[in-house]
């Protein structure tokens, strides 16, 4: 597609369950971004995928919190046992790899954990 | 460490006022990127500029321009003749050298123009 695509866009779950949330990123964008933002917050990194090298996760705040990158393409963030300290917009972006290149962000899910 | 900081949380202007969004950056990398990204209410985040550490041109496009002040860690943003369209949350961003292409971003400035 044209832009980065976030499904759900919105995700209620109970307190205890686990999540999946999918970002399709841009065609040939080889670098894959996860942030989080809570209400009235900025934006908090969790996790990045550069081609084939290894993701940087050095923004997971948690074991509960995971992400694969499939193909060089789809990426998929799971939250194991969602907590209400989990409730936030996820948000994805992809660029082109390298240095200095700005992101297109997608339109993020809002997850609520209730 | 990077830290971006935005002091201000909130700016309210009258339509066609001018308005300048400060933004202040701590980095030890000699190179770096600074961006801006707006996020309107619909909330889907907008690149706007793009600065490297080796260019301290200051950048003019239509109605926005951009101040980048190394000597005092800044990448300022001023909107000119400001519209109610300009409403938004705007992100400072910065990238270092170490950590690939990740940002590091501001807490953000909600604007508000009124008419």
């Amino acid at each position: 597609g044209a832009g980065v695509s976030q499904s759900p866009s919105n995700k209620v779950t109970e307190k205890g369950k686990d999540v999946e949330l999918r970002c399709d990123p841009i065609s040939g964008h080889t670098a894959l971004y996860w942030y989080r933002q809570s209400l009235g917050q900025g934006l908090e990194f969790l996790i990045y995928f550069q081609g084939n090298s290894a993701p940087d996760k050095s923004g997971l705040p948690s074991d509960r919190f995971s992400a694969e990158r499939t193909g060089g393409s789809v990426s998929t963030l799971t939250i194991q046992r969602t907590q209400q300290e989990d409730s936030a917009v996820y948000l994805c972006a992809s660029s082109v790899m390298g240095q200095g290149y700005g992101y297109t962000f997608g339109s993020g899910t809002r997850l609520t954990v209730v | 460490a990077q830290k971006v900081t935005q002091a201000q949380t909130e700016i309210s202007v009258v339509e066609k006022e001018d308005v300048t969004l400060d933004c202040v950056y701590e980095t030890r990398d000699t190179t770096y990127y600074l961006f801006w990204y707006k996020q309107p209410p619909s909330g889907e985040l907008v690149f706007l500029i793009r600065r490297n550490s080796f260019d301290e041109q200051n950048e003019i496009s239509g109605r926005y321009s951009w101040n980048f002040q190394k000597s005092t860690s800044s990448f300022n943003f001023t909107i000119t003749a400001s519209q109610v369209v300009d409403s938004a949350v705007y992100f400072c961003a910065l990238s270092g050298t170490g950590g690939g292409n990740k940002l590091t971003f501001g807490t953000g400035t909600q604007l508000k123009v009124e008419l």
